[in-house]
């Protein structure tokens, strides 16, 4: 398995601004991932971050409002850009686990409110 | 890409009872897992399951690979079961360590 955490866990922000989510994870991983759960909703993949190369991200999401940086294997952030309501989601990062199966794994989330 | 389905969207037992659920796919999948996610929005690992069955205690899961569906069993429900489960793949291909999320099906155990 692997431990993974993330900051904040949770905020309220004001339109327009921006906010840095970081994942720290207890061992070296290859990839780590970004998704976005909408409230009531399934969570979405949002970008696979890679460690010395830009991040990929999924249709839909782009990288002026959602940057996203890999300076090193154990860590990663995710910047939500000029906020609005509709920003408001748990956002969740993950990793796979050490040894031969690729489970991935999740960290706690940060709980994000934009009013 | 790949399609996902979990039944039913809800479900409402009492303690003690026994439920399925199930989750469809549309394509091969590399990965399959199973996650209920707590009240506080925190996603705990079920079962990493992408063919066969697997048993957890009161928790068991089967995945037949070949007709593309997944069932979670879940017996002598207690309230503490609770909450959302997700069903979620990694579609065969280029698509590695990538999931794709079912909506979920909410449980509520009452005492």
């Amino acid at each position: 398995s692997a431990v993974i955490s993330q900051k904040p866990s949770r905020d309220i922000c004001q339109r327009g601004t921006s906010l840095t989510i970081q994942c720290q994870v207890d061992s070296q991983v290859t990839m780590m991932f970004w998704y976005r759960q909408q409230p009531g909703q399934s969570l979405t993949l949002i970008a696979t971050a890679n460690q010395g190369s830009e991040a990929t991200y999924e249709s839909g999401f782009v990288i002026d409002k959602f940057p996203i940086s890999r300076p090193n294997l154990t860590f990663s952030t995710l910047t939500v850009s000029n906020m609005s309501p509709e920003d408001s989601s748990i956002y969740l990062c993950s990793v796979e686990g050490q040894g031969h199966y690729n489970e991935q794994f999740f960290g706690p989330g940060t709980r994000l409110t934009v009013l | 890409g790949i399609q996902v389905e979990q039944s039913p969207p809800d479900l409402i037992l009492q303690e003690g009872a026994n439920s399925t659920l199930r989750c469809n796919f549309s394509d091969s999948v590399n990965n399959l897992q199973w996650f209920h996610q707590n009240p506080w929005g925190q996603l705990i690992n079920l079962f990493y399951i992408p063919s066969g069955t697997k048993q957890n205690g009161r928790l068991s899961a089967t995945t037949v690979a070949t007709e593309r569906y997944s069932l979670l069993y879940i017996s002598s429900s207690q309230t503490t079961d609770s909450g959302v489960y997700f069903c979620a793949v990694e579609a065969g291909g280029t698509s590695y360590g990538k999931l794709t999320f079912g909506q979920g099906t909410i449980l509520t155990v009452h005492p």
